[in-house]
């Protein structure tokens, strides 16, 4: 089973540009994740999708943070423009809904750097 | 709002040692799960053990075992027999329940060397 791609893996870029980050989460999954996680912290979720709908976008800046999930499968998080803090690793993060406890499987992230 | 903290930034075994990692939370909430991801240098977290907080009994994963106190909301990782490909930084994560595809919270992580 293929597991969460994510692209691009690296991408430095000027303050004020824009930027978009790509997920395909693993087949079937209906749920998925976009995850921040700053240098030395732990991830902290950015939007959560169930399907196309989002679930919880509470901790998204979303004067500047964008995402979307069209058709349910994969999802595109865009952010203008950036700022020098939204230097982090992006994760993005898939689950399946049916029964037990959700794992949450995670892709290898994008390294931003934002000069 | 729920909170977990690890405490130990930075922890080193020798290897075939045991070590045990600490992760407190705080939460209001009865029903949820505990989990422990390892994250290695090359970025991918993977999950290493989960645990019920309806379940007294504590979870195991071959070398890996959990002490999950509820009264005091500490929920540690027990390594043992620690190997070189357990470097690592180990993340405490909490979920609300009852919904099994609620969001994680995060602890600030350990980052964990095993020395040979």
């Amino acid at each position: 089973e293929a597991g969460v791609a994510q692209s691009p893996r690296y991408k430095i870029i000027e303050k004020r540009q824009s930027v978009a980050f790509w997920c395909n989460p693993i087949s079937g999954h209906a749920t998925l994740y976009w995850y921040q996680q700053i240098l030395g912290q732990g991830p902290k979720l950015l939007i959560q999708f169930q399907n196309n709908g989002v679930v919880d976008d509470s901790q998204l800046p979303k004067d500047r943070f964008s995402a979307e999930r069209l058709k349910g499968v994969d999802s595109t998080l865009k952010i203008q423009p950036a700022k020098l803090e939204d230097s982090a690793v992006y994760l993005c993060a898939s689950s399946s809904s049916r029964g037990g406890i959700n794992e949450q499987f995670f892709g290898p992230g994008t390294r931003l750097t934002v000069l | 709002a729920q909170t977990v903290t690890q405490s130990q930034p930075e922890m080193s075994v020798q290897e075939a040692e045991t070590v045990t990692l600490s992760c407190t939370y705080d939460t209001s909430e009865n029903n949820y799960y505990l989990f422990w991801y390892k994250q290695p240098p090359s970025r991918q977290m993977i999950l290493v053990i989960r645990q019920e907080a309806y379940k007294q009994q504590n979870a195991t994963e071959n070398r890996f075992s959990v002490n999950f106190q509820k009264a005091a909301k500490s929920f540690s990782l027990k390594i043992s027999d620690s190997q070189l490909g357990d470097t690592a930084m180990y993340f405490c994560a909490f979920m609300k329940g009852p919904s099994n595809t609620g969001k994680l919270i995060f602890g600030q992580g350990t980052t964990l060397q095993v020395k040979p």
